[in-house]
């Protein structure tokens, strides 16, 4: 059973139509959870972490925010840009990771 | 202030051989972690070090490897490649000891794309 699973997993968007990805995870003994976006052929990239239940970040037009059991990431007038794949991970219990497997975003003009 | 920085970017190897990858962290950090990463199971976490210790080890077979130096510095190694190992190859650092695994924020460096045939 995935411990993370996010939705969906492709997405178009055009240009301005604004949208959330979720991430959901069955994990118990949250330490952290992390947002990255990744480029075709780079490495992921650092967006956001969060900790507790409530808590929100912003960032650009990138917005993330966590529940006991998901996190939304939520993509305000997005432009092309942003597309991206991005990637939800989980660092959980005693010193695990688990990551998922990315929800791919196409943004178009 | 530079990023996690990983060498060689593209390797052709053939299965049955050994290949030596490497990761230099930010300035500063003191944890290195590896993961692989393919288009069927994602990413999927190796093994992290900190100190030169390894402090946290993923579901791998001990062909994969890695070690850690007293500047940080970091190796993996794989031995007797198969052609399932063909995959991107991430190193990850941190200031604190556990990385991700511990809700410390990582930072990628830009990977290996390792290709066995």
């Amino acid at each position: 059973e995935d411990q993370v699973t996010q939705s969906p997993e492709a997405l178009r968007l055009q240009e301005g139509e604004s949208s959330s990805l979720n991430c959901s995870y069955t994990v118990s003994g949250l330490r952290g959870l992390f947002w990255y976006r990744q480029d075709p052929g780079k490495g992921p990239e650092f967006l956001f972490t969060l900790y507790s239940a409530g808590e929100e970040k912003e960032k650009e037009r990138l917005k993330a925010t966590l529940t006991k059991k998901e996190s939304f990431l939520h993509i305000t007038a997005p432009k092309p840009e942003d597309s991206a794949t991005y990637l939800c991970a989980v660092g959980y219990g005693n010193n695990r990771l688990a990551f998922g497997k990315g929800n791919q975003v196409v943004v178009i003009p | 202030k530079a990023g996690v920085t990983q060498t060689p970017r593209y390797l052709i190897k053939t299965r049955g051989q050994q290949v030596t990858l490497s990761c230099s962290p930010i300035s500063g950090h003191r944890s290195v972690s590896w993961y692989q990463q393919t288009p069927g199971q994602g990413l999927q976490f190796l093994f992290e070090y900190f100190s030169e210790t390894q402090r946290n080890k993923g579901n791998f077979p001990g062909r994969f490897s890695g070690r850690q130096f007293s500047n940080s510095r970091s190796e993996m190694n794989v031995s007797t490649l198969e052609l399932g190992d063909s995959a991107l190859y991430l190193c990850a650092s941190s200031p604190e000891v556990g990385g991700a695994a511990a809700g410390n924020t990582i930072y990628f460096g830009e990977g290996s794309w390792l290709t066995v045939v």
